[in-house]
Parts: structure tokens; sequence; C-alpha cells
């Protein structure tokens, strides 16, 4: 069974700042995964990632295999980035994710 | 045009009671799943249906049964309903046959039994 640890909890940081959440898992993944919770509940899919590095925006994920760590960062970050960021390990292709606990971001003007 | 929409968004209902949550994808995928999020927002897989075959079952009470009726479709089922039973369950689809394919998640469905 994947353990799946995120870091830090909570994270309140200035407008502006340059952010990162760290993921360790474990068991070797098919895929890592890393999604964003808004206060209203919803939860939309950030990343999918399975080797290296990927940019959507001002969103950069990152990971290395051989370590079983990946990282999310957060470039220029603003208000509207405050969420819930979660990490989550999915093993095999049709396999349910394992998540993190989560990392609680405040972003504050 | 929602991708993942599961009904209803709040169901407040009393123990021991039988309730169903619907979940339904227009996206063509081919798996679908049940999670359950649980008072400290930690997330959990409960199920995952493939091409309408259960293809995972965590340790969920058998109390909780998936129905896929066909792929574009998989309901909950939860029978005698118990007070830890109030969480967040969110219904997601993916199309595992395609690399790199992301999740999509519903809304969630907020149950409090009481």
């Amino acid at each position: 069974k994947n353990e799946v640890e995120q870091s830090p909890q909570n994270l309140t940081a200035q407008e502006g700042e340059f952010i990162t959440i760290n993921c360790s898992y474990s068991v070797g993944i098919s895929a890592l995964h890393w999604l964003q919770q808004h206060p209203g509940g919803g939860i939309v899919s950030l990343f999918m990632l399975s080797s290296g590095k990927k940019k959507h925006g001002r969103l950069i994920a990152t990971i290395n295999i051989q370590e079983k760590h990946s990282s999310l960062h957060i470039t220029a970050s603003h208000p509207r980035d405050s969420a819930v960021y979660i990490c989550a390990a999915q093993e095999g292709g049709a396999d349910g994710l394992t998540f993190g606990k989560g990392t609680h971001l405040i972003i504050q003007p | 045009d929602t991708a993942v929409s599961q009904t209803p968004k709040y169901l407040v209902t009393q123990m021991g009671n039988d309730k169903s949550i619907k979940c339904e994808q227009n996206l063509g995928h081919d798996t679908m799943y049940w999670y359950k999020q649980d008072s400290k927002k930690f997330l959990k897989i409960m199920f995952s249906y493939n091409n309408k075959e259960l293809i995972i079952n965590e340790t969920v009470p058998n109390r909780f049964s998936p129905k896929s009726p066909d792929k574009a479709h998989l309901n909950l089922h939860i029978n005698s309903l118990e007070l830890g039973d109030s969480a967040v369950y969110f219904c997601a689809s993916s199309q595992i046959s395609s690399y790199n394919s992301p999740l999509h998640f519903g809304n969630g469905t907020r149950l409090t039994v009481t």
C-alpha cells in the first residue's frame, strides 16, 4: 500500500512569492497527480505526470521517479491560488488514487 | 456542458435509511470512480469501474454498492446509513486506455446522516 506524504500541511505566503509544495510516495507508481480543491469544494486536476516536468501557466510540476518525490511550484503567486493542493499516487492504470493529506495554501494580497 | 455530474449536491437523511447518489460522465471515459472525503478532508478511493466491471474495491462496508447501468453512469447505493457515513462523496472518471488521461471529478455530494 502506497504511503503518500505532503509538506507543508499549511502555507501562508504573500502575493508574488514563489511557492513549493512537496510530495513523496513509498511505492513505485504509474502516475502522480496534482489536484486543486477550492473552498467551494470542487476538485480540479492540475497535472498528471509520470516523468520529468510539466508546466501550465504559472504552475510547474516535477517528478523524480528514483527518489519517489514530486514538487508543485507556483510562480508569482496570487490570492486566487489560495486552495488546498493534493498530490495523489496512481499505482496501476485502472487503480484509484492514494492521496496525500493536502496542503492548505493561503496567498495574502 | 458538465463533464462529470453527480446528484444530489446535498443529501440529509436519517440513520437506517437507504439512499443513492447518481453519477454521469459525458466524456466517453472507460473508467469511473467513487471517492470519499471525510471530515478531515482526507480523500480515499472507494470503488472503480472499468468497462462495467468492478476492478478495485477498498475496505468499504458492503452496505455500499456501486451500480453501473452503462459506461457513462456509476451510481452509489448505500443501505442502512450510519452516522459515520457522513462525508462528501466524489465521482470521477478517466480514460485509462489513453496515456496521460487525467481524472475529471464531479462537484461532490455532501451526505449528512442524522
